[in-house]
């Protein structure tokens, strides 16, 4: 089955340091996603991205946070300059237009360390 | 917003032990996904529900769509030990997002 591919698996950073985290969604998906999972919590929203522009995002999506698809397939969440409350998972996520069958897919995330 | 309350939030069975979670929200939702995550690992969709009163089985899974909309229970059969993990519900809110439960984190003991 198609997978949403992320990359890297895991990055350690330096407090203040921009991070990007990098996703292949589903190539024939249309809504993409960013969500984090601070370790020991449940996932989070913060942003999602239709047709070229940002539809939504949550009030953990500031402005040190910024996302893009520059090409047809990557589509990156960029922290500008990271703290060490940015330390968690960062999951990617695609779907169709249509919500059915396997709706929403997560990719296996990102774990980011920010010392 | 929406929110989900997930019960209970952890479990401690036998192997073999039949396992019952539910999710509950004050306000409707019109689909509502089960997902189950590995450690260090992403969300992985167990279950997909789309309409209410739907009864939907995936092996030894089974989810059911309240009747209200407004709840969701996942059970697991004859449980074994890889379906240890956490084990999230979720909706769309909106057009656009997926709010989750907090999860409930099962663990198995042989």
């Amino acid at each position: 089955e198609p997978e949403v591919t992320q990359t890297p698996s895991h990055q350690v950073t330096q407090m203040g340091q921009e991070v990007i985290l990098r996703c292949v969604p589903i190539s024939n998906h249309l809504y993409f996603y960013w969500y984090r999972q601070i370790l020991g919590q449940k996932v989070e929203f913060l942003v999602s991205f239709y047709n070229n522009e940002i539809s939504e995002k949550s009030e953990i999506f500031d402005d040190q946070f910024s996302v893009e698809r520059p090409d047809g397939s990557n589509f990156t969440l960029k922290i500008r300059s990271t703290k060490l409350e940015d330390s968690a998972m960062y999951f990617c996520a695609s779907r169709p237009f249509l919500l059915t069958g396997r709706g929403y897919t997560f990719g296996s995330g990102t774990r980011l360390t920010v010392v | 917003g929406q929110q989900l309350n997930q019960s209970p939030q952890s479990m401690f069975i036998q192997e073999g032990e039949d396992v019952s979670m539910n999710c509950t929200s004050s306000s409707i939702f019109n689909t509502w996904l089960w997902y189950k995550q590995d450690p260090g690992e992403g969300p992985v969709l167990l279950i997909a529900l789309y309409k209410a009163g739907e009864l939907t089985s995936n092996g030894r899974l089974t989810a059911q769509f309240g009747i209200t909309r407004k709840d969701s229970f996942l059970n697991i059969s004859a449980s074994i030990p890889s379906d240890v993990g956490i084990y999230f519900c979720a909706g769309p809110q909106g057009a656009q997002k997926l709010v989750f439960g907090q999860g409930t984190r099962l663990t198995i003991n042989p």
